[in-house]
């Protein structure tokens, strides 16, 4: 079986400043990595998806991951956020042969806090 | 081209009662994979139908349980319900299930024990 860590609960930012959020997951097959983000009282938005090839991944919004086998870690990153990227975050994981057998496995979430 | 629905959005019940809960998923999708999210488990995959058939399931008591019409309309029902089911259900849908694919989540169900 998988798991996720989200080391950080809330990250506070400034608008226009940079932003990493961190993501570790843990693993004995290969994986496959998911961020999502979940606005109030919406359902989750795939922001990007590693499955495989590069390891840098670009999504919407201007997001990007860089995907760690080493560190096993998939940590999403925005070069300037704006009060709009104001949401939780989720990273997940499922098993790359797993046949979805356990659904994704999601990390507990990190609310960003864009401050003005 | 229309997201994925969930209804009703909100819900109240009292302990001992059951509920049902609907999603309909994105035309075309055929895969509808239903999640619970607490505050303090986070969110958990209760189980996957494809084709009108449990493929996956979670790790939760058999009074979570479900179903999949010819439509791939899916729904799913919590019989004598405590308070801790409490949640925001989720249910997504995807072409095939297949995890590589882009899961579209609806907006949630959520369910107020009291």
């Amino acid at each position: 079986a998988q798991s996720v860590t989200q080391l950080d609960s809330q990250v506070p930012v400034f608008e226009e400043a940079p932003v990493e959020l961190r993501c570790n997951y843990s693993s004995s097959v290969s994986v496959y990595l998911f961020w999502y983000v979940q606005y109030p009282n919406q359902g989750l938005q795939l922001l990007l998806k590693y499955l495989s090839g590069s390891t840098l991944v670009k999504g919407i919004n201007g997001f990007e991951a860089e995907f760690n086998k080493s560190q096993t870690s998939f940590h999403l990153r925005k070069p300037s956020v704006h009060i709009s990227d104001t949401a939780e975050y989720f990273c997940a994981v499922s098993e790359a042969l797993g046949g979805g057998a356990d659904g994704l496995t999601f990390g507990k979430g990190t609310h960003l806090i864009i401050q003005p | 081209k229309a997201g994925v629905t969930q209804t009703p959005r909100y819900l109240i019940k009292t302990r001992g009662q059951q509920v049902t809960l609907s999603c309909s998923p994105i035309s075309g999708h055929r895969s509808v994979s239903w999640y619970q999210q607490t505050p303090g488990q986070g969110l958990q995959f209760l189980f996957e139908y494809f084709s009108e058939t449990q493929r996956n399931k979670g790790n939760f008591p058999g009074r979570f349980s479900g179903r999949q019409f010819s439509n791939s309309r899916s729904e799913m029902n919590v019989s004598t319900l405590e308070l801790g089911d409490s949640a925001l259900y989720l249910c997504a849908s995807s072409w095939t299930g297949e995890l590589q694919e882009t899961q579209y989540f609806g907006p949630g169900t959520r369910l107020l024990v009291l």
